[in-house]
């Protein structure tokens, strides 16, 4: 079954306006890694947080891991038409490759 | 360098039939694994393979195969085919060598089974 659950499932919002998504597993975590997929586009790498609190910032977007490497989540400031897509957190368990997806959130930019 | 290249993009089959996909990774990467996208049920792992071992395999029944090449390409087996086949499948490169371990994706092939 799904391990690793992401809410919400859908976010509309207004350019402009702030986005999070939230990312819980039912397991501690290693790694955790954030993609994004266009409409009809593949994921692409965004970022990976390794440490326990870590927080990372890449523009307008903020990334954070939990203290219990449970959780983690992205905050999208003032969002534009180019962040329309579907974000996926990525779990991985072991210091391997076996990475467990989230059940994503989709996030549509009303101009 | 060019990216992850998946072949072919889309495929129809019918029930019982196998299919073969392939993937080749970015140069240099050592690591691909595998991955099913449908609507219902999202991304889910199948299995990934590292200097022709497979090293790590989701929960995907034995119907589904892959392997490895010395140039680190990698095919997927699907053999007798079920409609819930019908899936975007993924494969991911990285290289694995110490650092992140950033997946690289490829287009995906489009399996439609009838």
């Amino acid at each position: 079954g799904q391990q690793v659950m992401q809410i919400p499932q859908y976010q509309h919002v207004q350019e402009g306006e702030d986005f999070t998504t939230y990312c819980n597993s039912s397991t501690t975590l290693s790694n955790i890694q954030w993609y994004k997929q266009r409409p009809g586009g593949h994921p692409v790498f965004l970022i990976q947080l390794v440490k326990s609190g870590e927080v990372k910032k890449q523009k307008r977007l903020t990334f954070q891991f939990g203290e219990a490497k449970k959780n983690s989540s992205l905050h999208i400031t003032a969002t534009q038409t180019t962040d329309v897509g579907t974000y996926f957190c990525a779990g991985d368990r072991s210091t391997g490759n076996q990475f467990y997806f989230g059940t994503g959130t989709s996030l549509t930019v009303i101009p | 360098k060019a990216g992850v290249t998946q072949t072919p993009r889309y495929l129809i089959k019918t029930r019982g039939q196998q299919v073969t996909l392939s993937c080749s990774p970015i140069s240099g990467h050592r690591s691909v694994s595998w991955y099913q996208q449908t609507p219902g049920q999202g991304l889910q792992f199948l299995f990934e393979y590292f200097s022709e071992t497979q090293r790590n395999k989701g929960n995907f029944p034995g119907r589904f195969s892959g392997r490895q090449f010395s140039n680190s390409r990698s095919e997927m087996n699907v053999s007798t085919l079920e409609l819930g086949d019908s899936a975007l499948y993924l494969c991911a490169s990285s290289s694995n060598s110490g650092g992140p371990y950033e997946q690289y994706f490829g287009p995906g092939t489009r399996l439609t089974v009838t």
